[in-house]
């Protein structure tokens, strides 16, 4: 059980364009998804934290208008990038999270990279 | 802000051998470590954690250690094996901010025949 699902796996797209990414958590109700960006070599930073119906509340330094979160049900949050620029490249992770319990589960991340 | 800082940034150890990380958090109220072992361009998958309330945990050949006072705890891998080869990342929970985990920077473990 406790399966996270991420889409795509990987992108390539063109600097000025906007990119989604889908975050699923697919046997469970998630009350909270977290998103990430690993740059190679580097750890998880936490760009942001979804919950179901409500804003996403962005981490110190990540803009909120580039990345749009969106947490349209207890089982799908979505991330965009948009106007994505070359120094976005990097590896994006989600996490789904249930209240009341203490494990995160991760996506298997989507590699964005921005040409 | 809360931090967590871990030790060593590469170990490199003969199979058979053990080896152990270290991390220290600041916030007080942190009350869940988990540990994950990432293969590269893999997600996160979690080999052990502990609570708050306990100070040692033992899965075969993986050991956690807590020491709440100091605010310290570490990964101890027994006879190792050349597929215990990975990054290795600490995390630490954020008090009361429902699931939220802070990273340390990640150990690579070099695990040689």
């Amino acid at each position: 059980g406790a399966v996270v699902s991420q889409h795509p796996s990987w992108v390539i797209c063109k600097s000025g364009t906007s990119v989604k990414i889908e975050c699923r958590s697919l046997d469970f109700q998630a009350t909270t998804m977290f998103w990430y960006r690993q740059f190679p070599k580097q750890s998880l930073m936490l760009m942001a934290t979804s919950n179901e119906g409500s804003k996403a509340t962005y981490e110190q330094g990540v803009e909120k208008d580039k990345f749009l979160i969106n947490h349209a049900s207890l089982t799908l949050s979505t991330l965009t990038v948009t106007s994505a620029h070359p120094e976005d490249s990097s590896f994006y992770i989600c996490s789904a999270y249930r209240t009341g319990y203490y494990e995160q589960y991760f996506g298997p991340g989507t590699r964005l990279t921005v040409t | 802000g809360e931090n967590v800082e871990q030790h060593p940034s590469t170990l490199s150890v003969q199979e058979g051998d053990s080896a152990v990380i270290k991390c220290t958090y600041s916030d007080s109220a942190s009350n869940y470590f988990p540990w994950y072992k990432q293969e590269l361009g893999k997600r996160p998958q979690l080999i052990i954690d502990i609570r708050s309330n306990v100070g040692e945990k033992k899965d075969q050949r993986i050991a956690v250690t807590l020491n709440k006072t100091a605010k310290h705890f570490s990964l101890h891998i027994t006879e190792t094996q050349p597929e215990d080869s990975a990054v290795y990342f600490c995390a630490a929970s954020i008090g009361n901010q429902g699931g939220k985990l802070i990273f340390g920077q990640g150990t690579e473990l070099s695990v040689k025949p």
